[in-house]
């Protein structure tokens, strides 16, 4: 069985501070990891994921996120908020023994204040 | 190349009811997931297909079934529509079975039940 934890459900930073979203996860066999970012009344849209190789994952708009095996974790930061990085965040874990199916997080709202 | 696409964008039906949505992934992409997406209960899998045959299948009714053709298209039904029915459903499609593919969502329909 596979589960995602987002801690905090929102965050508020402001603009030019460091963004971190946290997710944690559990899984009985390797974790494939992701993040997906969703505006309102849109889809869903890759961030960033983590498959094997390198645990730093770099993704686009300036988001990166770290896999830690010791501490179950995938958090998400970016350096500098933006406005536009306001938008809902959510965390997603898949493995081998599960074709075509991610475990999604709850999600986290983030505001960006100017 | 075109994104996944999702028909109708809107929906709204009466309980008891059936509907039926319409997912056209991205061209040449031959995997295709569903999800469930709602305020209380976020993003739930609903089911997998790719190359028209079902590989997983996630905890809902059995009122709600898919298919996929032999274009790649997919949709999924619903019948006997209930209350807690009304969400967000979101398509998502992949080029391969891999897991490690990235997922490309479309925009979602949104049904409301009344």
């Amino acid at each position: 069985a596979q589960s995602v934890t987002q801690l905090g459900s929102h965050v508020s930073v402001s603009e030019g501070a460091l963004v971190l979203l946290r997710c944690n996860y559990s899984s009985s066999v390797p974790p494939y990891l992701f993040w997906y970012v969703q505006y309102p009344n849109q889809g869903l849209q890759l961030l960033l994921k983590y498959t094997t190789g390198a645990t730093l994952v770099k993704g686009i708009n300036g988001f990166e996120a770290e896999f830690k095996k010791s501490e179950t974790s995938f958090h998400l930061t970016k350096p500098s908020a933006h406005m536009s990085d306001a938008a809902e965040y959510f965390c997603a874990v898949t493995t081998n023994t599960n074709a075509g199916k991610s475990t999604f997080g709850d999600g986290t709202t983030l505001t960006v204040k100017p | 190349k075109a994104g996944v696409t999702q028909t109708p964008r809107y929906l709204i039906k009466t309980r008891g009811q059936q509907v039926t949505l319409s997912c056209s992934p991205i061209s040449g992409h031959r995997s295709v997931s569903w999800y469930q997406q709602t305020p209380g209960q976020g993003l739930q899998f609903l089911f997998e297909y790719f190359s028209e045959t079902q590989r997983n299948k996630g905890n809902f009714p059995g009122r709600f079934s898919g298919r996929q053709f032999s274009n790649s298209r997919s949709e999924m039904n619903v019948s006997t529509l209930e209350l807690g029915d009304s969400a967000l459903y979101l398509c998502a499609s992949s080029a391969s079975e891999r897991v490690t593919d990235t997922q490309y969502f479309g925009p979602g329909t949104r049904l409301t039940v009344l």
